[in-house]
């Protein structure tokens, strides 16, 4: 299992602002890491899978890039609403079917 | 149905009493997983089916956590002698995988809050 660090723990931005934050995770052994958006109250729901270093992807306002040889994964987000308030979750595998979730981003946005 | 449902949403027990969670995971899917999500913390492994088969059952935290599958379809997590420390927001999620690929999106369920007094 491995060992993933998100980071900020809790971000707070303006409405309009563009923000990113990190998920790092050991570089070697790593097969594919997935980004989850968790709204309070709410199930934690699918945003992105990355295989491939270099890999980008985009899905709105938002968008992801995947570093395996540092280890590390950035989400972007343009334009920050408020309705982009959540938990960013990012799970890293190692080669394993086993999940490993961070503790997440808390991103509130504030109009 | 359309997603995955877990019930009860809330469960508030006594200390010692036995606890059952159902999972009932999107139809299709044969990959089900359970996790344990404390206050704060992402969602922690406890244990993964693959049909009715529990393929690891590595993060049960001890011999009072059970899981089964019996038809491959509806799981259920159950706790006996509950602690208090086993209060948590208690999640599962299913995935279409026929065998366990890990780029294989999850799709979780509204989770049972557990609350043990």
């Amino acid at each position: 299992i491995l060992n993933v660090e998100q980071s900020p723990q809790s971000l707070h931005v303006q409405e309009g602002d563009s923000t990113n934050f990190t998920c790092s995770f050991p570089s070697s052994n790593f097969y594919a890491l997935h980004w989850y958006r968790w709204e309070t109250a709410k199930s934690p729901e699918a945003l992105f899978v990355m295989t491939l270093n270099g890999d980008e992807k985009k899905k709105g306002r938002i968008s992801a890039t995947l570093n395996t040889k540092e280890g590390y994964s950035y989400l972007y987000i343009k334009g920050s609403q408020p309705e982009d308030s959540a938990t960013y979750l990012c799970d890293p595998s190692g080669g394993s079917y086993i999940p490993t979730f961070g503790r997440g981003t808390s991103l509130i946005v504030h109009p | 149905g359309a997603g995955v449902s877990q019930s009860p949403r809330y469960k508030v027990t006594k200390r010692g009493q036995d606890v059952a969670l159902r999972c009932d995971p999107i139809s299709g899917h044969v990959s089900l997983y359970w996790y344990r999500q404390a206050l704060g913390q992402g969602p922690e492994f406890l244990t993964y089916f693959n049909y009715e088969a529990q393929q690891d059952k590595s993060g049960l935290p001890n011999d009072r956590f059970s899981a089964e599958r019996p038809e491959g379809s509806i799981s259920t997590l159950t706790i006996q002698r509950t602690e208090q420390r086993d209060s948590a927001m208690y999640r599962c999620a299913s995935s279409s995988a026929t065998a366990p690929l890990i780029t294989d999106t999850q799709y979780f369920g509204p989770g049972t809050r557990l609350t043990v007094l």
